[in-house]
């Protein structure tokens, strides 16, 4: 049972330009919603996080958009780099324990 | 990488053979998780601990158990290793600050023949 859908697989996205990743959830109990950066060959990295009382965090060039209505989240990239190309997961967890549930994954190339 | 290490980084094993995989961290975190990785899945929860000898199921723990008798180290066992176990697993730990981000380590890369 898939409760993070994810989309899209994969993004090709010119330098500069805006990358965008979406994530719908179906569980409303979730609390909290982190997006992670994987580069081949190692672990996901924390990249932003944001709680449904908010509706937009911004961090640097990384922006989460949260749609608590539509069960929908977001991950926009401005100005894309190269150096961004890497997979994408957004996640979501219940309460303290925090048992991450991931989506598939995005593989976003940036060309330069 | 908050003093995560794993061990192994890989191995290949034969089909009905034991496995142990080790996670190591050196901060003393309470919250320590096991996930794996495949392909078209993201990663899948198997087990975490929440304290010494204190450990639950996660969305994938059939053909997997656990143990913790000490906090820097949270073992995972695959008692008899079957081709569908095959896969990247990843431990984590629960930071103690701000919204208890979790912490991947490197990985290890398991394949079983």
């Amino acid at each position: 049972q898939q409760q993070v859908k994810q989309s899209p697989q994969s993004l090709i996205v010119q330098k500069g330009g805006i990358s965008i990743i979406n994530c719908a959830y179906e569980n409303t109990a979730f609390d909290y919603f982190p997006w992670y950066q994987q580069f081949p060959g190692k672990g996901p990295a924390l990249l932003i996080a944001i709680r449904p009382d908010v509706s937009e965090k911004k961090e640097g060039r990384f922006t989460i958009s949260f749609n608590k209505s539509a069960k929908q989240f977001s991950l926009h990239i401005m100005d894309s780099q190269p150096g961004d190309s890497a997979t994408y997961f957004c996640a979501a967890s219940i309460g303290g324990a925090q048992k991450l549930v991931f989506g598939q994954g995005t593989r976003l190339t940036i060309n330069p | 990488d908050a003093g995560i290490t794993q061990s192994p980084r890989h191995k290949v094993t034969e089909t009905g053979t034991p496995v142990t995989l080790r996670c190591h961290q050196t901060e003393n975190h309470r919250y320590m998780y096991w996930y794996r990785q495949d392909p078209g899945h993201g990663l899948r929860l198997i087990h975490y601990s929440y304290g010494v000898k204190d450990t639950d199921k996660g969305e994938v723990s059939d053909g997997y158990s656990v143990s913790r008798s000490k906090t820097e180290d949270f073992l995972l066992t695959l008692e008899s290793a079957t081709s569908s176990q095959t896969s990247v697993y990843f431990c984590a730990i629960r930071g103690t600050s701000g919204d208890y981000e979790q912490y991947f380590g490197p990985g290890t890369r398991l394949t079983v023949t």
